[in-house]
């Protein structure tokens, strides 16, 4: 297995609070996303890093910031969660050697916003 | 956005049988890739493909990518019941500049198998 872990496994939240999720590496890839799944919606991409302070929006962006300070770390932010972020999120990495032909998930995040 | 259409969106077979899935799209994809995800947890990549009319297998899995550039398939010979899960197809396009680092995925195929 790709060393990605995510922390925290699962939160439960109220709406309006701030909610960081953490994404860490061990492999040195450039390349870090954040994905939110939802039936019926599938992966859907909400942010992406290409490098260290390197991020950029993905298609589901709104309501969601990312930080990455380090390489092994990147991390999403609810500013202020609300119902409709109630999902799973993965994280996963790729590494540089040519781009994105691979992708390399990490176990997930449950976040549950009452 | 880009979309995949990844058919069928389910499938109940008996423990034994060949399985076929595939993706299909509008638009030119240069790479192909097939993920697998179980119940709780990530999905596991599975197969990936970089060129037309490529056919690469896994064990019992082969994929291949159309010569079309536009869909893929994947293919499961002789299920066994840990085969059940959601199966994903991605791909990547072969436009330059930010959109090379995102991957656009198909909705998924709900696999259940009958021991």
């Amino acid at each position: 297995d790709a060393g990605i872990t995510q922390s925290p496994r699962h939160k439960v939240t109220e709406t309006g609070t701030p909610v960081t999720l953490r994404c860490h590496q061990t492999e040195n890839h450039r390349y870090m996303y954040w994905y939110r799944q939802d039936p019926g919606h599938g992966l859907r991409l909400i942010h992406y890093s290409y490098g260290v302070k390197d991020t950029d929006k993905g298609e589901v962006s709104d309501g969601y910031s990312v930080s990455r300070s380090k390489t092994e770390d990147f991390l999403l932010t609810l500013e202020s969660a609300t119902s409709s972020q109630t999902s799973v999120y993965f994280c996963a990495i790729s590494p540089e050697r040519g781009g994105i032909e691979t992708q390399y998930f990490g176990p997930g995040t449950r976040l549950l916003v009452l | 956005g880009q979309q995949l259409n990844q058919s069928p969106q389910s499938m109940f077979i008996q423990e034994g049988e060949d399985v076929s899935m595939n993706c299909t799209s509008s638009s030119i994809f240069n790479t192909w890739l097939w993920y697998k995800q179980d119940p709780g947890e990530g999905p596991v990549l599975l197969i990936a493909l970089y060129k037309a009319g490529e056919l690469t297998s896994n064990g019992r899995l082969t994929a291949q990518f159309g010569i079309t550039r536009k869909d893929s398939f994947l293919n499961i010979s002789a299920s066994i019941p840990s085969d059940v899960g959601i199966y994903f197809c991605a791909g990547r396009r072969s436009v330059g500049g930010g959109s090379n680092y995102k991957l656009t995925f198909g909705k998924g195929t709900l696999l259940t198998v009958n021991p």
